[in-house]
């Protein structure tokens, strides 16, 4: 079945470092692709919708400019947390739909993001 | 915001026993979903119920779908310590997922 690749699947990182993570679709192409955030024992909340080759749509209240989203060709798309601080560290998902639009959408494994 | 809200918000079962979990949401949607997260890790899909369809299985599953109460449930039979994790619903809106606040299930051996 379709897998999605997510990395890395753990930072632990210093306050005031941006930290990098990938969203790679491994058998299909994904024309649009989405991160999730999800604190301890809470939902998914979705943060932005990534589209290849356009600017991301971002959910109200998150912050585009603390989470960069590019979505360069149609296997991957990076979330970059800038300037993080202890208040980011959480569990961010990624997960990805083909260009059809299929259903489901296919997780990746998450990132568990700590911040010193 | 979450659309969806289920319950119960956790659950402690016997290996052996059924598992029920609800959903409730609150807008019209194009179908529902059935997400499974083990501790740390990612979603598993599981099940997809359409809008104009009431019941699904799959396996040990039973997902069911009122969509006049805006209610769907899923039942795990002959349940394993292996299905312990969360059970999350997804309402389809639009291009995107709206989860609901998941059920914790813990199966016992």
């Amino acid at each position: 079945g379709a897998v999605v690749s997510q990395h890395p699947s753990w930072v632990i990182c210093k306050s005031g470092t941006s930290v990098k993570i990938e969203c790679r679709s491994l058998d299909f192409q994904a024309t649009t692709m989405f991160w999730y955030r999800q604190f301890p024992k809470q939902s998914l909340m979705l943060m932005a919708t990534s589209n290849e080759g356009s600017k991301a749509t971002y959910e109200q209240g998150v912050e585009k400019d603390k989470f960069l989203i590019n979505h360069a060709s149609l296997t991957l798309s990076t979330l970059t947390v800038t300037s993080a601080h202890p208040e980011d560290s959480s569990f961010y998902i990624c997960s990805a739909r083909d260009y059809l639009g299929g259903q489901p959408q296919h997780f990746g494994d998450g990132t568990r993001l700590s911040i010193l | 915001s979450q659309q969806g809200e289920e319950d119960p918000q956790a659950l402690s079962i016997q290996e052996g026993e059924n598992a029920t979990m609800n959903c409730s949401y609150k807008t019209s949607i194009n179908n529902l979903q059935w997400y499974r997260q083990n501790s740390g890790r990612g979603l598993v899909h599981l099940i997809l119920i359409r809008s104009n369809e009431r019941e699904k299985h799959s396996g040990r599953l039973r997902v069911t779908l009122d969509t006049s109460k805006k209610s769907s449930s899923l039942l795990i039979t002959a349940s394993r310590a292996a299905d312990t994790a969360s059970y999350f619903c997804a309402t389809d809106k639009g291009n995107k997922l709206v989860f609901g606040a998941g059920t914790i299930l813990r199966v016992k051996s």
